[in-house]
Order: C-alpha cells, then sequence, then structure tokens
C-alpha cells in the first residue's frame, strides 16, 4: 500500500510569489491535515480537511490556504511569500472513520520550501 | 506554559541502555497521545499510540500515561544506535485533525 505522497519535495520561491503543494493520502484515508515544521516553532497544525470540507484551521493568516478534492488528494497554497514561511511543509492522512481522537495520522515524506 | 512539553535534550544514552522520554500537556481534556520519531531530513513516524491511563509496550518501546499529572513517558530499552532520532510527543483532543507537537528531544545513542 503506498504511503501519503507529497509533491513536489524541494521549492524554491522569491517573496511575494506564491506556491502551492499537493499530497495524496493513503488510499482509502479521508482525512487530510496539513502541518508546518521550522526550527524555531517546531510542528504546527495548519488545517484538516475531510470530504472536500475543512473542519479545522490552525493559527495562520489567510494567505495560507487548502482545498480536498472528490478523490481526497489536497493542495496547499502560500500566496505573498515572505521569508518566515521558509519550511519543511507535511502532509498528514488518516482514515477518520468515526475514530475521533484514536484517528492515526501518517505523513508523507514533505516539501521544503524555500523562500528567497 | 506550552500546550505540549518535552524534557530538554540532548538525551545521550550508551547503547543497551534504557532511554526515558517525558511529556507534560496542559489540556486535560486530550484524548490521545501518540510519539513520532524523525530521523534527520525525513518525516515523523510513528512509534506508539496511547488512550488510557497505564502501561503499553510494543517490542523495546513502552509508552505510560498518566492522566491525571497529564503526563506521559517513552521508554527505550535496549537502546540502539539506529534509535538516535528526534522523538516527538503529539496530544490531540476532540478538535478533528489538530495534533499538537512538543518541540521533540534529540536522542543520541552511542556504541
Amino acid at each position: 500500500k503506498a504511503g501519503v505522497t507529497q509533491t513536489p519535495r524541494y521549492l524554491i520561491k522569491t517573496r511575494g510569489q506564491q506556491v502551492t503543494l499537493s499530497c495524496s493520502p493513503i488510499s482509502g484515508h479521508r482525512s487530510v491535515s496539513w502541518y508546518q515544521q521550522t526550527p524555531g516553532q517546531g510542528l504546527q497544525f495548519l488545517f484538516e480537511y475531510f470530504s472536500e470540507t475543512q473542519r479545522n484551521k490552525g493559527n495562520f493568516p489567510g494567505r495560507f490556504s487548502g482545498r480536498q478534492f472528490s478523490n481526497s488528494r489536497s493542495e496547499m497554497n502560500v500566496s505573498t511569500l515572505e521569508l518566515g514561511d521558509s519550511a519543511l511543509y507535511l502532509c498528514a492522512s488518516s482514515m477518520s472513520l468515526g475514530q475521533g481522537p484514536r484517528d492515526i495520522q501518517y505523513f508523507g515524506a514533505g516539501t521544503r520550501l524555500s523562500v528567497l | 506554559q506550552k500546550e505540549v512539553e518535552q524534557n530538554s535534550g540532548p538525551l545521550s544514552v550508551p547503547e543497551g541502555a534504557i532511554a526515558s522520554l517525558n511529556c507534560t500537556y496542559s489540556d486535560r481534556g486530550s484524548q490521545s497521545f501518540f510519539w513520532y520519531r524523525q530521523y534527520s531530513g525525513k518525516s515523523p513516524e510513528l512509534i506508539m499510540s496511547i488512550y488510557s491511563n497505564g502501561d503499553k509496550e510494543d517490542g523495546r518501546f513502552t509508552a505510560q500515561l498518566n492522566k491525571a499529572s497529564q503526563y506521559v513517558s517513552l521508554l527505550i530499552r535496549d537502546s540502539q544506535p539506529s534509535d538516535s532520532a528526534t522523538y516527538l510527543c503529539a496530544v490531540k483532543g476532540t478538535s478533528y485533525g489538530k495534533l499538537t507537537f512538543g518541540q521533540g528531544t534529540i536522542l543520541t545513542v552511542h556504541p
């Protein structure tokens, strides 16, 4: 069974540009969560999608957005990039079939974004 | 106070020893607790999950949970150099998707 796939693995952008990251969850998983990892702040929750609906959002500015498609694949977009957006962006998928808090998240390899 | 705090590292243990990693959390409504391992340059990998008070063992790993003390720990027995990594404690409440992570503890197992 294939794991969580994130593309691209690496990105270099300049300030002011926008970027779109993609995540394909494990087959059968319906929930996709996104996280930002930086040396200073650690792993921080961005948002979670289920059945094409955003069910939860972390404390990030509106420049960070996402969506989920009917096949559960998800994208996140960051507009007007800032230097501080340089980070590893991780996607995690889970089954979310009524297991509530016991729902286990499996992480993709991440997309490393560098903003120059 | 941070929502999830882990014991400050780095932690260095000799091969074959027991490594003890600790984590405290502030939200009493937290329901699920996870330990992830992250090798340098890699993504987090689930090691253990625990939901009820007490111990849960899986091979060389034992997770311990004490909800009254808001404390969760991970013991690694017979530590191996391949266990050298950053260990992340993650806590989940009732909100959808959101895992709250500690800052991580860097473990080094030296031969």
